[in-house]
C-alpha cells in the first residue's frame, strides 16, 4: 500500500513570497489533514477535509493560508505572503473516515522562511 | 480545546527499563491514539483505544484509558535505544477534529 505522498520535502523562501505544498493521500481515504509542526512542538491542526468539504479550519490563518481538496483526492496548502514565523514542518495525513480510524502521515515539507 | 497534554515533557531512561508517559484531555472523546515521531520524520501510529475500552496491548506497548479522569497512559516495557523518539497522544472529538498534544521526548540510553 502506497503511503501519503508530500512534495516538496524542503523549501526555502524569503518572507513575503508565496509557497505551495502538495499532498496525495492514501487511495480511498476520505479524511485529509494538514498540520503545522514548529520545532519542539506537537503538530497543530490547520485544516481537516472530509472528501472535498472542510470539517475544521478554525486554526487556519485565513488571511495568508489557503487549502483546497478538489475532487476529494489531492490537496494543496498555500501560504501567501509568508512570514518568518511560518517556518515549520507541514505534515499531511489521511484516514479512511472521520473519527474511527488511525491517521497515516506523510514525511512532511520542511519550510524555512528567511 | 480537545488537545491532549502529555506528561512528562521529557524522559530519560536506561535501556531495558520501562517508560511511562501520560496524556490528559478536557472533554469527551471518541478515541485516543498514540503516535511516535523519530527526529525529522513523519508520525507513526502506535495504538488506538476507544472510549469504551480501558486497556490495550500491542507488543511491548500497553495503553490505558480512564475516561472518568480524562487521562491515558502509554507504557513501553523493556525499552530499547530504538525507542528514542517523541511520543504524542491525539484525541478524536467524534470526527470534528483530531488534535495532538505537545509530546513527550523519550531518550533511551544504551
Amino acid at each position: 500500500e502506497a503511503g501519503v505522498a508530500q512534495s516538496p520535502r524542503y523549501k526555502i523562501i524569503e518572507k513575503r513570497q508565496s509557497v505551495a505544498f502538495w499532498c496525495n493521500p492514501i487511495s480511498g481515504h476520505a479524511t485529509l489533514y494538514w498540520y503545522q509542526q514548529i520545532l519542539g512542538q506537537g503538530p497543530k491542526l490547520l485544516i481537516q477535509f472530509q472528501n472535498n468539504g472542510v470539517v475544521d479550519d478554525s486554526q487556519l490563518p485565513k488571511d495568508r493560508f489557503s487549502a483546497e481538496r478538489l475532487k476529494g483526492v489531492d490537496s494543496t496548502l498555500k501560504i501567501q505572503p509568508a512570514k518568518l514565523e511560518d517556518s515549520a514542518v507541514y505534515l499531511c495525513a489521511s484516514s479512511l473516515d472521520l473519527g474511527r480510524d488511525k491517521a497515516f502521515f506523510g514525511q512532511g515539507t520542511r519550510l524555512t522562511v528567511v | 480545546s480537545q488537545q491532549g497534554e502529555e506528561d512528562p515533557q521529557a524522559l530519560s531512561i536506561q535501556e531495558g527499563e520501562n517508560a511511562t508517559m501520560n496524556c490528559s484531555y478536557k472533554t469527551s472523546i471518541n478515541n485516543l491514539q498514540w503516535y511516535r515521531q523519530n527526529s525529522g520524520r513523519g508520525l507513526v501510529h502506535l495504538i488506538l483505544i476507544r472510549s469504551n475500552e480501558r486497556e490495550k496491548h500491542s507488543g511491548r506497548l500497553r495503553v490505558t484509558l480512564d475516561t472518568s479522569k480524562k487521562s491515558s497512559s502509554l507504557l513501553i516495557t523493556a525499552s530499547r535505544a530504538a525507542d528514542t523518539a517523541s511520543y504524542f497522544c491525539a484525541v478524536d472529538n467524534y470526527g470534528q477534529n483530531f488534535v495532538f498534544g505537545p509530546g513527550t521526548r523519550l531518550s533511551v540510553l544504551p
